[in-house]
């Protein structure tokens, strides 16, 4: 079946570093890939999404591209702040439907 | 602007008793779905729906029913709680395409502890 596998965190690091985060998927068909952000108490929002090969999704900083050779799709944000601290979900479909298979999730801790 | 609405926010029950987590959404979606999310495991498909009157199970639906009576309303219900059914619950919804990358919308979750 579908699955995927992020980084176990947490990953804890000083504002303005460089944050990664790895995402590996196996899949029959071609998914959609997906990050997704769960701040402290907060249900999940949808933060970027790519839906084929060699797509960038990007949002708030935060790139991830698809890449298909490497069935990869790793979250990167060039300079963290202290509010990016949350717990980040790789995720795919495969079906029409949209059912979502998630990642374990990666806890980020940002200090100052 | 109330997207996906969830109740209880938070809730504790004891082992054996029932209760029922409710959602709605007000985006005429017409897919939805429940999810656990249980440390180190990610969010796992509970059930979900297609429309109004089907539903159909996902990855760990046991110690759960849902229905589907309109196309706003997806409630899951406990039938006899156990300490293994604490987690945390998030209803989803979400229009056509999903797979193409159409926006599936979180509530902000139901916190249950079964004790």
């Amino acid at each position: 079946g579908d699955s995927v596998t992020q980084m176990e965190g947490p990953v804890t690091l000083s504002e303005e570093a460089f944050l990664t985060i790895n995402c590996t998927y196996t899949a029959t068909g071609y998914p959609s890939l997906f990050w997704y952000v769960q701040y402290p108490g907060e249900g999940l929002q949808l933060l970027l999404k790519a839906t084929k090969a060699d797509d960038k999704g990007s949002n708030k900083g935060f790139e991830a591209t698809y890449r298909k050779e490497t069935t990869s799709f790793h979250l990167e944000k060039g300079s963290v702040q202290v509010s990016d601290s949350a717990v980040y979900f790789c995720a795919l479909t495969t079906d029409s439907w949209g059912k979502l298979q998630f990642g374990a999730g990666t806890q980020v801790v940002v200090t100052p | 602007n109330a997207g996906v609405t969830q109740t209880p926010k938070f809730q504790v029950l004891k082992t054996g008793q029932s209760m029922t987590l409710q959602c709605a959404q007000d985006m005429n979606h017409e897919y939805m779905s429940w999810y656990r999310q249980d440390p180190g495991m990610g969010l796992r498909l509970i059930h979900y729906s297609v429309g109004a009157g089907i539903t159909d199970q996902g990855e760990v639906p046991n110690g759960y029913n849902v229905s589907r009576s309109t196309t706003e309303d997806f409630p899951l219900r406990l039938l006899s709680a156990a300490p293994s059914q604490t987690s945390v619950y998030f209803c989803a919804s979400h229009g056509l395409q999903g797979r193409s990358g159409n926006t599936i919308y979180f509530g902000e979750g139901s916190w249950l502890t079964v004790v």
